[in-house]
C-alpha cells in the first residue's frame, strides 16, 4: 500500500510567522511532489511543484524535498489569515496518478 | 485565465440510479482525470484518460464507474448504478505533458439516498 503521511494537526500559528508542513511518502519512484492548497468545501490549488531535491521557493512558499529521506515540506513564510486552509502533499506515483495526503490544517490567528 | 469547469455542482440521486458528470477541461490539456473526496477524508485517484481511452484506474474504478470524452470539450464519469457510498465530492482535472501538474475543477457534490 503507497503511503502518504502529513503530521497531525490543526496547525494553529500567529499571523506573520511561518508555518511549516511535513509530509512523507512510500514509493521511492516518486519523480513529481506537488503541495495543494484546500479551502473547506473547495476544490485543490495547486500553489507549489517541486521535482529534484533542495528548496524550491515561489513568493510566500518554499517546498523542500530530500527522495533520499522520501520527505516534501512546505512553508509559508509572513502567514496570513488568508492562508488559513488544509494544505495536501500529493506524490506523484506514477502514470500521473496523484497519490495525496490526509493534509494539514493551518489556522493563522490575526 | 482559463479554468476547468463541472457541472452540475450538485447532484442528488436515488440509490440504483445512473448519473452523469460533466467536465470541460482546459483546451490545451491532454491529459484528463477523476479524483473523489467522501466527507472528511482524503481525495482519492479514480481514473486518468489520455488519447481517448483510458490510462489508469484504481481498484474503486469498478465496472459501475465509466469515462468518455464524447467530442473535443467535455469529459464526462458515468455512474450506472450509484451506491450509498458513492456520495462525495467528485473533482476533475487536467493537466499538460511538461511538468504533471494537475489543475482541478470546483468539483460535483452527488447526493445518493
Amino acid at each position: 500500500q503507497k503511503e502518504v503521511e502529513q503530521n497531525s494537526g490543526p496547525l494553529s500559528v500567529p499571523e506573520g510567522a511561518i508555518a511549516s508542513l511535513n509530509c512523507t511518502y512510500s514509493d521511492r519512484g516518486s519523480q513529481s511532489f506537488f503541495w495543494y492548497r484546500q479551502y473547506s468545501g473547495k476544490s485543490p490549488e495547486l500553489i507549489m511543484s517541486i521535482y529534484s531535491n533542495g528548496d524550491k521557493e515561489d513568493g510566500r512558499f518554499t517546498a523542500q524535498l530530500n527522495k533520499a529521506s522520501q520527505y516534501v515540506s512546505l512553508l509559508i513564510r509572513d502567514s496570513q489569515p488568508s492562508d488559513s486552509a488544509t494544505y495536501l502533499c500529493a506524490p506523484d506515483y506514477g502514470n500521473n496518478r496523484l497519490a495525496f495526503g490526509k493534509g494539514n490544517q493551518v489556522v493563522v490567528i490575526p | 485565465e482559463p479554468e476547468v469547469t463541472q457541472t452540475p455542482s450538485h447532484q442528488v440521486t436515488q440509490m440504483g440510479q445512473e448519473v452523469i458528470l460533466r467536465c470541460v477541461p482546459i483546451s490545451n490539456h491532454l491529459y484528463f482525470y477523476w479524483y473523489r473526496q467522501i466527507l472528511g477524508q482524503k481525495v482519492e485517484f479514480l481514473v486518468s484518460f489520455y488519447n481517448n481511452e483510458i490510462s489508469e484506474k484504481s481498484e474503486i474504478f469498478d465496472d459501475q464507474f465509466s469515462v468518455e470524452r464524447p467530442d473535443g470539450s467535455n469529459f464526462t464519469l458515468k455512474i450506472r448504478s450509484t451506491k450509498l457510498e458513492d456520495s462525495a465530492m467528485y473533482f476533475c482535472a487536467g493537466g499538460d505533458m511538461q511538468n504533471n501538474e494537475q489543475f482541478f475543477g470546483p468539483g460535483t457534490r452527488l447526493t445518493v439516498l
